[in-house]
């Protein structure tokens, strides 16, 4: 099955500040990468994906990029704010995500002051 | 509109007990997906499924058992509850079509 590795699992970064998260997946046939944001005590929500066909995606400070060959994947977060601050997923599928996602372990994003 | 919501969101049991987790979607989503969180693991799929009368394991289906007889409704339950069961589970439902995953608020399960 997919196996989706993500680091860092802790980052800390000042405001204004950009934030890089990776994450490595292994079933070549993954075709669907979304991240998700998952905030103290709340349910995880999407915040940007991005499919086999795209290399990069953008939404305003929140990008994603894609290397298929190498089989990573990124989150960047530019002008970092404190409402930033939440543990971020990335995850991997096939069949647009309908089959069910295997997630990375997660990544605690801190925003300092 | 309420989306999609699960019961009980908190309860506490014990080892050797029968524990029903239910969740509910107001949008016909064709998929639903039982996911457990626990610290350091991520989010790990134990059951999902693509329509009504149809469920396949995840990742960590062990213990677990689901059913689909309605569309709207996806019950997991733990037939013999272990502590190592203890954990935060989420459902969610997608129309399949989009990928995107919509997630319940979690139900917090702790096995004494």
């Amino acid at each position: 099955g997919e196996n989706v590795e993500q680091h860092p699992s802790t980052l800390s970064v000042q405001e204004g500040d950009s934030a890089v998260i990776k994450c490595t997946y292994s079933d070549s046939a993954s075709n669907y990468f979304p991240w998700y944001k998952q905030e103290l005590g709340k349910r995880p929500q999407l915040i940007i994906d991005i499919r086999s066909n795209v290399g990069e995606k953008k939404d305003q400070r929140i990008a994603v990029t894609l290397n298929k060959t190498a089989k990573h994947f990124s989150l960047h977060i530019t002008e970092t704010q404190p409402e930033d601050s939440a543990v971020y997923f990335c995850a991997a599928g096939s069949g647009g995500g309908a089959d069910g996602l295997t997630f990375g372990k997660g990544t605690h994003l801190i925003i300092q002051p | 509109d309420a989306g999609i919501t699960q019961s009980p969101r908190y309860k506490i049991t014990e080892t050797g007990r029968q524990v029903t987790l239910m969740c509910h979607q107001t949008w016909s989503h064709s998929y639903m997906f039982w996911y457990r969180q626990d610290l350091g693991h991520g989010l790990r799929l134990i059951y999902y499924s693509a329509a009504a009368d149809i469920t396949d394991k995840g990742e960590v289906p062990d213990g677990y058992v689901v059913s689909r007889s309605k569309t709207e409704n996806f019950p997991l339950t733990l037939e013999s509850a272990t502590r190592s069961q203890t954990s935060v589970y989420f459902c969610a439902s997608s129309a399949g079509y989009t990928g995107e995953l919509f997630f319940g608020e979690g139900s917090r399960l702790t096995v004494l």
